[in-house]
């Protein structure tokens, strides 16, 4: 069946710092991925999306991930991390329907802590 | 209003009564998905409608009751529930064949 791991309940960080959040996936094709973040009392943003081609992604607000199909693995990546960026952050694996539509299985999440 | 819109923002209910959740997409998506975030558990996909017609209901209980009278507007039609129903409940919708998904800011949902 398929699955998403995101096995960092919790992340703390400090500002500047770089970040890597972890993915791995169980899904027998090429997988469509994606990247979420949540804020307090907010809905899900897309933060990137991986379908085909280069397995790095760039992604809005200085993120990238990169998608490592001998690994199962697609971890979100960021190079200076900011005191906005402290949130919830879920992976997914965008599974296609017979009726066209795309479901999603998200990961558990992590929620990562900045400190100034 | 623009994106995805949901009301109410936040529910009180108690297990005897009948409410219900109102989403809204601004975005011209044919697609539009219920989904259910509790604590320490994954996002569950609830129902899915595609051009107004339920195309997937994953094994949701009876009491949950979902709507769809147009690729606008979707409905979740709630009574008897139980605590264990209090969660986040999140609204989503896509272009039919796109795979990204746009969320609404979900209702916060507590049974008492």
């Amino acid at each position: 069946a398929q699955s998403v791991t995101q096995p960092d309940i919790h992340i703390t960080v400090s500002e500047g710092a770089s970040l890597e959040l972890r993915c791995n996936y169980s899904y027998g094709a090429t997988p469509y991925l994606f990247w979420y973040v949540q804020s307090p009392g907010q809905g899900l943003q897309l933060l990137l999306k991986y379908f085909s081609g280069d397995t790095l992604v760039q992604g809005i607000k200085g993120f990238e991930a990169e998608f490592k199909r001998s690994q199962s693995s697609f971890n979100l990546r960021k190079p200076s991390v900011h005191w906005s960026d402290a949130a919830e952050y879920f992976c997914a694996v965008g599974l296609l329907t017979t009726s066209g539509t795309y479901k999603y299985i998200f990961g558990t999440g992590t929620r990562l802590k900045v400190l100034a | 209003e623009t994106g995805v819109t949901q009301t109410p923002r936040h529910l009180v209910m108690g297990m005897t009564n009948k409410k219900s959740l109102k989403c809204e997409q601004h975005l011209g998506h044919n697609a539009m998905y219920w989904y259910k975030q509790s604590a320490k558990k994954p996002l569950e996909l609830m129902f899915v409608y595609n051009f107004k017609e339920q195309t997937e209901n994953n094994s949701v209980p009876s009491r949950f009751s979902p709507e769809c009278p147009n690729s606008s507007h979707l409905f979740l039609h709630l009574h008897t529930l139980q605590p264990e129903d209090s969660a986040l409940y999140l609204c989503a919708s896509s272009q039919e064949g796109a795979y990204e998904q746009y969320f609404g800011p979900g209702t916060r949902l507590t049974v008492t």
